[in-house]
């Protein structure tokens, strides 16, 4: 079982729909959570992080920690066409290395 | 401000031919790192430099070497290319926890 888990999808919705994505990890030590967004023939882009638990918003995302379930989700409201990309969780641990552990990403696609 | 350059974009080699792939970053970042992805395997990190002068080896070294030539420039050698090298690579950059990609290269090994 890999560190962190995550449905490659794709996950297609129309525009306007709220967007859930998801990463289940088992490493209790993790404490730092980003979400990157990656465009088709781009590098990833670091969309949002949060520490420990709880929520984040930033416009049109949030993202969401529970570390009791070993769960982290990003939501979009409104979706858009411009939305669609690959969407990776990452995460690391608080001390010792800061290399993340990268989710393999959830594509989505938002049709008009 | 231009971040995380690679160069080349895309790179055709045949089997046995070397290369090296060239990152440069421009935020005085202390971490480096190359990383490459291919379909259903996500990123898979290759090889890291925590700062100039030092680096190690991430989760798949074999078939590479690197070199942090200073603290702005971080190189990824191919000396003899396999068709299992067809990927694309990614270098980034980061200060701490969050980590800053470039435009990556596509790399096909016939």
């Amino acid at each position: 079982q890999k560190e962190v888990e995550q449905d490659p999808g794709p996950l297609s919705v129309p525009e306007g729909a709220i967007v859930s994505l998801n990463c289940t990890y088992s490493n209790s030590a993790f404490q730092y959570f980003m979400w990157y967004r990656q465009y088709s023939r781009k590098g990833p882009e670091l969309l949002m992080y949060t520490y420990s638990s709880g929520n984040k918003e930033d416009g049109r995302f949030t993202a969401q920690v529970d570390k009791s379930s070993k769960y982290i989700s990003l939501f979009i409201r409104d979706s858009q066409p411009s939305d669609s990309a690959t969407y990776l969780c990452a995460m690391s641990a608080l001390g010792g290395s800061y290399i993340p552990t990268f989710g393999r990403g959830t594509s989505l696609i938002v049709h008009p | 401000n231009a971040g995380v350059t690679q160069t080349p974009k895309f790179q055709v080699l045949k089997t046995g031919q070397s290369m090296t792939l060239q990152c440069a970053q421009d935020m005085n970042h202390n971490s480096m790192y190359w990383y490459r992805q291919d379909p259903g395997m996500g990123l898979r990190l290759i090889y890291y430099s925590a700062s100039e002068g030092t680096t190690d080896k991430g989760e798949v070294p074999n078939g590479y070497n690197v070199s942090r030539l200073n603290k702005r420039e971080f190189s990824l050698r191919l000396e003899s290319a396999a068709p299992s090298q067809t990927s694309v690579y990614f270098c980034a950059s980061s200060e701490e926890r969050t980590q800053y990609f470039g435009p990556g290269t596509r790399l096909t090994v016939l």
